[in-house]
């Protein structure tokens, strides 16, 4: 079942921050968090585990409810690099072969503008 | 983290044939991951192909339409067969990184067209 993302879009200005939300309606154990640019492949971000984390590098950073099965990403002072798609993946085992599989969220588009 | 190529990067189908997309690992793993993207649109699980064993398919896709190889740990195959134009798309293999602080590694996708 595809993880819920909001906002749908967002436009920021340089230096500014933002936070993407991802849930879902499934036990999870793991949210993964992607951005990809137009006409490229998904680039990994991060991964956080069940237990309750929170993660980040730079100005980039997520968290983990795993009781309310959420996790968020935050976006602070925000650069032209940063604009692309951002895709949550969520992950819970399989029902037929007990492995894990990655079911990506609808996206948040961001733009950062000068 | 693992490096994928994948091949064609592109390419124009006539209706009614069929495409194999190929993409190789720089290392051994043990699942690959085939997913579809419509352009502007979110990633879907296609199927899993475990070296070994017949490929798991999700739901909406079958294996007579998309034909998944996995014939060692390297290397696997799709092909997209007997294509109509709700055919066109990206097509992405991606493979799960080792240890449980990595995510999948994408290959650089494949954009077909039918026509």
């Amino acid at each position: 079942q595809q993880p819920v993302q909001s906002p749908q879009a967002v436009i920021l200005r340089e230096g500014e921050d933002a936070v993407i939300n991802c849930s879902s309606s499934k036990a999870l154990y793991s949210v993964h968090w992607y951005r990809q640019k137009h006409g490229e492949a998904p680039i990994f971000l991060m991964i956080l585990l069940k237990g309750g984390e929170q993660k980040g590098h730079d100005k980039i950073s997520a968290s983990f409810n795993e009781k309310k099965q959420q996790s968020s990403l935050y976006l602070t002072a925000s650069q032209l690099s940063y604009s692309g798609t951002y895709f949550c993946g969520t992950e819970s085992l399989h029902e037929k072969t007990s492995y894990d599989k990655v079911i990506f969220g609808p996206g948040t588009s961001l733009s950062v503008i000068p | 983290s693992a490096v994928i190529s994948q091949k064609p990067s592109r390419d124009i189908c006539q209706r009614g044939t069929s495409l194999t997309i190929q993409c190789q690992v720089d290392s051994q793993v043990t699942m690959m991951f085939w997913y579809r993207q419509q352009p502007g649109q979110s990633l879907t699980l296609i199927a899993t192909a475990n070296q070994g064993s017949e490929a798991t398919y999700e739901s909406g896709f079958v294996i007579d339409k998309f034909p998944i190889s996995r014939p060692n740990l390297t290397f696997s195959t799709l092909t997209v067969s007997n294509m109509s134009p709700e055919d066109s798309s990206i097509y992405l293999c991606s493979v799960s990184g080792a240890g449980l602080d990595y995510g999948y590694t994408f290959g650089s996708g494949t954009r077909l067209t039918v026509v």
